[in-house]
């Protein structure tokens, strides 16, 4: 595709409910990220893929969080068990290097949880 | 105290005005730092990167970076409205544990009124 695309775009989800969030990176981008972006905050880390490999996930906040990319390619990052302070825009960025200087975000899933 | 410290704003200007955004850091191991502008409900868009010290031009924008003082500047000559945005500072370091993820400021949210 032309850009990263990611869906849906917004997701209410109940507390307690269990959300899947996808991401379809730039075609033969290599190196894949997940951030989470809290109203009025700037995007935080929260894991990075280089192509099926989870090379770092040290921003995920609890075992909640799972993310994964079986084919190196498309990504899902999964919530179980949502709670309100999970209640963010979840963005997720491509490259075609290992340095992320260059990566390309999608538009975002705005996750709201009541 | 965050690593990267921005000031939120709002800032508004008159359009022709130039602007000045800026950020501080406390990491001296970052290496790497970029600017992205974020319209809202839209992802973050790389507008320019700068390795280490020194300044990088194009065309209206003027990026500076400092690290003797750990701070770094983003100049918009002759605003347009059209630039009304949130623009975040991103940067990140070069040492393997940690070179793939960007830490960002919290943003600042500039309109140019007409």
């Amino acid at each position: 595709g032309a850009g990263v695309s990611q869906s849906p775009r917004y997701k209410v989800a109940k507390r307690g409910q269990d959300v899947a969030l996808r991401c379809d990176p730039i075609s033969g981008h290599v190196s894949l990220f997940w951030y989470q972006q809290a109203l009025g905050q700037g995007p935080e880390f929260l894991t990075y893929f280089q192509n099926e490999a989870q090379l770092d996930k040290s921003g995920l906040p609890s075992d909640r969080f799972f993310a994964e990319r079986p084919e190196g390619s498309v990504s899902t990052l999964k919530i179980q068990r949502t709670q309100q302070e999970d209640s963010a825009v979840y963005l997720c960025a491509s490259s075609t290097s290992h340095s992320n200087t260059e990566a390309f975000f999608g538009q975002g899933t705005r996750l709201t949880v009541v | 105290q965050k690593e990267v410290e921005q000031d939120p704003g709002p800032l508004s200007v008159p359009e022709g005005a130039i602007v000045s955004l800026n950020c501080t850091y406390s990491n001296s191991a970052f290496q790497y730092f970029m600017w992205y502008r974020q319209y809202s409900r839209k992802g973050p868009e790389l507008l320019m990167y700068t390795y280490s010290s020194g300044n990088k031009e194009d065309g209206r924008f003027t990026a500076q970076v400092d690290k003797s003082s750990k701070y770094i500047s983003l100049f918009i000559r002759d605003s347009q409205p059209s630039d009304s945005a949130t623009y975040l500072c991103a940067m990140r370091s070069i040492s393997s544990g940690s070179a793939r993820q960007l830490t960002f400021g919290s943003g600042t949210q500039l309109t140019v009124l007409p």
